[in-house]
């Protein structure tokens, strides 16, 4: 089975400053694909950022961007120049076997002005 | 609509009673997905369907929930005898296939509150 771990259950950044998010997981499989969402508080979950396993080039999406290391299965969202909107739940998610995802526990991000 | 919508936003009832949760998915999407998200936690897989498919049911944690779907529209999930530790936001999601590349496409959810 795979699990997916967010080790940071809450995080802050200042407006206009860069953080990351970390992210790790546990598979056996060696194709897969990898998620970050955003969840604010309208309860809907947002897609920001996917990455094929297979690839060995970070997804960047605008502001977004991953760094994925296959060996050590990490896979933290970096998000720059931060803004008020970008405060939510963030959480990481794994698929492989094109049924459900599986969720780490996510990270609450705060933004302060 | 647009996106994948489900109803009711809310729901609040009594323990014991039996409870059903609609979703209706993005039009032409043939994979759907049920997951549940506790207080403050991340989102647990419940149940999938893919087209006439037997679905998958294995996330699904008694015999007290249940699922359908027809064909590739609306889905319902019933949950019979509701307990106190089924209260949480049950979220459905949607996706154009069952490739691990298509993105799932969540709706707002609904907040199920059991007294």
């Amino acid at each position: 089975a795979q699990t997916v771990t967010q080790s940071q259950p809450e995080m802050s950044v200042q407006e206009a400053e860069t953080v990351t998010l970390s992210c790790t997981y546990d598979t056996s499989e060696s194709d897969y694909y990898l998620f970050w969402y955003k969840q604010p508080p309208s309860r809907q979950m947002i897609l920001v950022i996917r990455q094929e396993a297979y690839k060995q080039q970070n997804a960047t999406e605008n502001r977004f961007s991953v760094n994925f290391q296959k060996a050590a299965k990490s896979f933290s969202l970096k998000i720059s120049d931060s803004q008020l909107g970008d405060a939510a739940m963030y959480f990481c998610a794994f698929n492989n076997a094109g049924n459900m995802l599986t969720f780490g526990g996510g990270t609450r991000l705060m933004v302060k002005p | 609509g647009a996106g994948v919508s489900q109803s009711p936003s809310n729901k609040v009832t009594e323990k014991g009673k039996d409870v059903e949760l609609r979703c209706d998915p993005i039009s032409g999407h043939t994979a759907l997905y049920w997951y549940r998200q506790r207080l403050g936690q991340g989102l647990e897989f419940l149940i999938y369907f893919q087209g006439n498919s037997a679905p998958d049911k294995s996330g699904l944690p008694s015999d007290r929930f249940s699922a359908e779907r027809t064909g590739e529209s609306v889905s319902t999930l019933t949950i019979q005898r509701t307990q106190q530790e089924d209260s949480a936001v049950y979220l459905c999601a949607s996706s154009s296939s069952r490739r691990s590349n298509q993105p799932q496409h969540f709706g707002d959810g609904t907040r199920l509150s059991i007294l």
